[in-house]
């Protein structure tokens, strides 16, 4: 069965700094990867999605995320946060199950951002 | 338009109580889901219904039993909860079902059980 494993459970970050959240899967056959962003009160939003081609996956607001297939790794980036990016982040995996799609969502990472 | 929708936002039920939640796309989809969201937890797949049939049932509790009246609907009928079935109930859409497909998700029912 595939699994997902976020690193971090809690980021703080300021204004104008540097993100990046570690995903690791377990899966052995061909994977999907997304990153989807639950904004406090909102429902979860696609960020960003990996199928196949360019390993490295521009997203919505200024994130990316870089496939590296050798480390079952689909970390996510972004060069300057704002504090309007405070959400929870997750990271999931869709591999087949009795032929359906199924998503596995990794525990999620806080992402707080202070002005 | 990627938007699914649910109703209601918010329901409070006591164990005897029956409800029914209720979840809508218009985006042409044949593949719903429904996932349980306790709080600081990540999303849990409970059902998969591809074509208006039962695909995948997580080994879900049968007080829990979803139903999908058409391709654009899903309802989720609830009976005799117990109060750690309190969380966000989440619903999803994809285009058919199988692999290599993006999920949309609603806003979700808050489901407080007493």
């Amino acid at each position: 069965a595939q699994s997902v494993s976020q690193h971090n459970h809690h980021v703080i970050l300021s204004e104008a700094a540097s993100l990046e959240l570690g995903c690791n899967y377990s899966y052995g056959g061909t994977v999907n990867l997304f990153w989807y962003v639950q904004y406090p009160g909102q429902h979860l939003q696609l960020l960003l999605k990996y199928f196949s081609g360019d390993p490295l996956v521009k997203g919505i607001k200024g994130f990316e995320a870089e496939f590296i297939k050798s480390k079952f790794s689909f970390n996510l980036r972004k060069p300057s946060v704002q504090w309007s990016d405070t959400a929870e982040y997750f990271c999931a995996v869709n591999a087949p199950r009795l032929g359906y799609s199924t998503l596995t969502f990794g525990k999620g990472t806080m992402l707080l951002v202070s002005p | 338009d990627t938007e699914v929708t649910q109703t209601p936002k918010h329901l409070v039920m006591g164990m005897t109580n029956k409800k029914s939640l209720k979840c809508e796309q218009h985006m042409g989809h044949r593949a719903m889901y429904w996932y349980k969201q306790k709080a600081k937890k990540p999303p849990e797949l409970m059902f998969v219904y591809s074509y208006e049939k039962l695909s995948i049932n997580e080994s879900v509790p049968s007080r829990f039993s979803p139903e999908c009246p058409n391709s654009s609907l899903l309802n989720l009928h609830l009976h005799a909860l117990q109060p750690e079935d309190s969380a966000l109930y989440l619903c999803a859409s994809s285009q058919s079902g199988r692999q290599r497909e993006t999920q949309y998700f609603g806003p979700g029912t808050r489901l407080l059980v007493l």
